[in-house]
C-alpha cells in the first residue's frame, strides 16, 4: 500500500512565525503536491513537484514556498505565517512524469494548522 | 473559467441507493476522478472515468458524459460507513485536478 505521511496532525503557530510542514511518501512516486482545504471550497493546489529539486506553482502559491531535496520528501514552508493561512494542509503523491498523467493521487492524513 | 458544481449535502437511508451528481466546465478534459473523504481524514480514491458510460466497482458505480460535462457517483446498499464527503475532480488540459467542494453524504439508520 502507498503510504504518505505528514509530520504533524495538528499545529498551532503565531503570526509571523516560520512554519515547516513535511511530507514523506514511500512508493518512489515522481510527483508530489501540496493542497489546502477550507470549508466550502475544493482542494486548492499550492505547489507541486515532478522531480527532485523541481517545483511548479499551483493556483495559490503566494505566501508559501516548497523544497524537494529528496524524491520521497516534499516540504511546504510558510515564511511568515498569517491568520489567513489557518487551514487543513494535505500532501499527495502520484506516479508519472512532469506532474502530468492520469495516475491516482494518494494523500497524507493532513495537518490542521492554526495561526493565532 | 473552470467550475465544478456538486450538491453541498445529501441525506439517505441505510440500505438505499443514492446518486451524487457533478457538473463541470474545464479547459480541456482528461478524465474525472471521484474521491471519498471521511471527516478529519485524507481523501481516498474511488474511481476514474475517461470514456463515456458507466463503470461499476462493487457497491459504487461512476458515470461520465463528456458531451454534457456531467458525472455521477452511484452508491448502492448504503452502509453507515458511507457517511463521508465525496469529491468530484476532473483533469484539465494540463493534467491538473480541478476539485469540487465536495458533497457531504449523511446516512441515517
Amino acid at each position: 500500500d502507498v503510504k504518505v505521511t505528514q509530520s504533524s496532525r495538528y499545529l498551532v503557530k503565531r503570526t509571523g512565525e516560520k512554519v515547516f510542514l513535511e511530507c514523506v511518501q514511500d512508493m518512489d512516486h515522481e510527483n508530489m503536491f501540496w493542497y489546502r482545504q477550507d470549508p466550502g471550497l475544493g482542494l486548492r493546489l499550492i505547489y507541486f513537484s515532478y522531480d527532485v529539486k523541481m517545483k511548479e506553482k499551483g493556483d495559490i502559491p503566494e505566501g508559501y514556498s516548497v523544497s524537494r531535496e529528496k524524491k520521497e520528501r516534499f516540504s511546504l514552508i510558510l515564511e511568515s505565517a498569517s491568520t489567513n493561512q489557518t487551514s487543513m494542509y494535505l500532501c499527495a503523491s502520484s506516479h508519472g512524469t512532469s506532474g502530468r498523467g492520469t495516475d491516482t493521487q494518494y494523500f497524507g492524513p493532513g495537518t490542521r494548522l492554526t495561526v493565532l | 473559467g473552470q467550475n465544478i458544481d456538486q450538491p453541498t449535502e445529501m441525506t439517505a437511508t441505510e440500505g438505499a441507493i443514492v446518486q451524487i451528481n457533478c457538473t463541470y466546465q474545464t479547459s480541456g478534459f482528461n478524465g474525472l476522478f471521484w474521491y471519498q473523504q471521511h471527516a478529519g481524514e485524507a481523501p481516498t480514491f474511488l474511481s476514474y472515468n475517461v470514456l463515456d458510460g458507466l463503470e461499476e466497482k462493487g457497491r459504487f458505480s461512476s458515470f461520465l458524459s463528456r458531451s454534457k460535462g456531467y458525472s455521477y457517483l452511484l452508491l448502492k446498499e448504503l452502509q453507515m460507513k458511507d457517511s463521508a464527503s465525496y469529491l468530484c475532480a476532473p483533469l484539465d488540459s494540463n493534467y491538473q485536478l480541478i476539485w469540487g467542494a465536495g458533497t457531504k453524504l449523511i446516512i441515517k439508520p
